[in-house]
């Protein structure tokens, strides 16, 4: 399996429900990211997070991050149809080569 | 601000081809970028670290000759698909980091939108 596990691959629910979307990794890491895909777009910054971090907000958005599993969470509160797309987690190692290595992705669909 | 340009958002051009994508920061110094590819329904695979005035650092498994990266400018890196084939099918996308950032790997990338490339 490749650095960057995310879990679930997919993930339906109603709008208004949170939803949670995880990601665990390898290797020693500097900082985790979180990005949002829209089908057939690039990819959108949501959040970084860094190794010494442990929980990070972003209005509805809320990371955490444990370094000794390593694994790293995503929820959304208050989910709205806008918010259906594919999430990936990426890792930035600690060898500061600002290579981003990416997860394999969830894709969340938001029912109205 | 941090805005990626990448042009174009789609090309279908015939076997043999030779298919040039364009990645530009447009309100910010890019020292680094960095071109993906990415297959359907799939994550995004690392190709290649493009940097302003030298060569581009390839990944392991990825073909220089096949896949040129000029960086000539501080705004604009370019991806060359070399006579091109159908299994070079793919969505090709760019990513940017504000050189003029300290730190740089704990700051985000900034995307392109994207490249759908389909070789007939």
């Amino acid at each position: 399996s490749q650095q960057g596990e995310e879990d679930p691959q997919a993930l339906s629910i109603q709008e208004g429900e949170n939803a949670t979307m995880n990601c665990s990794y390898k290797t020693s890491i500097n900082n985790l990211q979180w990005y949002r895909q829209n089908s057939g777009r690039g990819l959108v910054h949501l959040i970084l997070i860094r190794s010494n971090e442990r929980e990070k907000h972003s209005g509805r958005l809320r990371v955490t991050l444990d370094t000794s599993k390593k694994s790293s969470s995503l929820l959304i509160t208050a989910s709205r149809a806008a918010d259906t797309a594919s999430y990936f987690c990426a890792t930035a190692s600690n060898f500061g080569n600002e290579k981003l290595t990416f997860g394999t992705g969830t894709r969340l669909t938001i029912i109205p | 601000g941090a805005v990626v340009s990448q042009h174009p958002s789609r090309v279908i051009c015939k076997s043999g081809t030779s298919v040039k994508i364009e990645c530009r920061s447009l309100d910010f110094q890019a020292t680094t970028m960095f071109w993906y590819r990415q297959f359907p329904k799939k994550s995004l695979m690392l190709m290649a670290t493009s940097n302003e005035g030298s060569k581009a650092t390839y990944e392991q498994g990825v073909e220089k000759d096949k896949f040129l990266i000029n960086h000539a400018s501080l705004t604009l890196s370019t991806l060359t698909v070399t006579s091109a084939h159908p299994e070079d099918s793919s969505f090709y996308i760019c990513s940017a980091r504000d050189g003029t950032e300290k730190f740089g790997s704990n700051q985000p990338q900034h995307f392109g939108d994207g490249t759908r490339l389909s070789i007939l």
